[in-house]
């Protein structure tokens, strides 16, 4: 599986947009892009995922450029309760494949 | 979602002991569950990957007989620590991928072990 590149901490005022970068510039054609979040304490929780198109639910967007090498995961309004560790992921679909997490980005959300 | 539920969510035991984990599956059968593992501070990392009916596949570096997964049936796998140790301490979380998306996995809400 590819490997991804995240800052390792982001601060984001809340109400404002949270933006967070992922380059994954090993990525291959049939990987999908991943996005969990973990809040302290808590296990991982699944975001959203792309493979070439930009995606969007109600949790959040996910844009993926052309070229597929990096991404930017969007929390449009984020609130304190975003505060998270926020990982990307590069893989196959997951039906049967573990995830294999990086050091992730962790995101303060302040008041 | 699937919801997954692990017990006990916390525990505290003396070295040598053993400590039995478990994982269900609420709401929808799973043939396969994942084991990870979090030290404070770093990311999650996978221990084994829990099989129904056959036996689990464990990464390298993890002691298949110092952590014993049973996936007794399709709604229930659990991890044993035997001999634990201080430095088995850590967050033990599951996960089951969903099936039918094969997309999204589901995680436990962990369970954090201390072994003093």
């Amino acid at each position: 599986d590819a490997k991804t590149t995240q800052p390792t901490s982001m601060d984001c005022a809340e109400g404002r947009a949270a933006n967070l970068p992922c380059n994954h510039s090993t990525i291959s054609g049939n990987e999908y892009v991943y996005w969990y979040r973990q809040i302290h304490s808590q296990g991982p929780q699944y975001i959203i995922h792309g493979l070439k198109n930009n995606e969007t639910n109600e949790m959040a967007s996910l844009i993926i450029t052309e070229d597929r090498k990096s991404s930017t995961l969007i929390l449009p309004h984020a609130t304190l309760r975003d505060t998270a560790v926020y990982y990307c992921i590069v893989g196959r679909r997951t039906g049967a494949n573990n995830l294999f997490f990086g050091t992730g980005t962790r995101l303060t959300v302040i008041p | 979602g699937a919801v997954v539920s692990q017990h006990p969510s916390r525990v505290i035991c003396k070295s040598g002991t053993s400590v039995k984990i478990e994982c269900r599956s609420l709401d929808f059968q799973a043939t396969t569950m994942f084991w990870y593992r979090q030290f404070p501070k770093q990311s999650l990392m996978l221990m084994a990957t829990s099989n129904e009916g056959s036996k689990a596949t464990y990464e390298q570096g993890v002691e298949k007989d110092k952590f014993l997964i049973n996936h007794a049936s399709l709604t229930l796998s659990t991890l044993t620590v035997t001999s634990a140790h201080p430095e088995d301490s850590s967050f033990y979380i599951c996960s089951v991928p969903d099936g039918v998306s094969s997309y999204e996995q589901y995680f436990g809400p962990g369970t954090r072990l201390t072994v003093t």
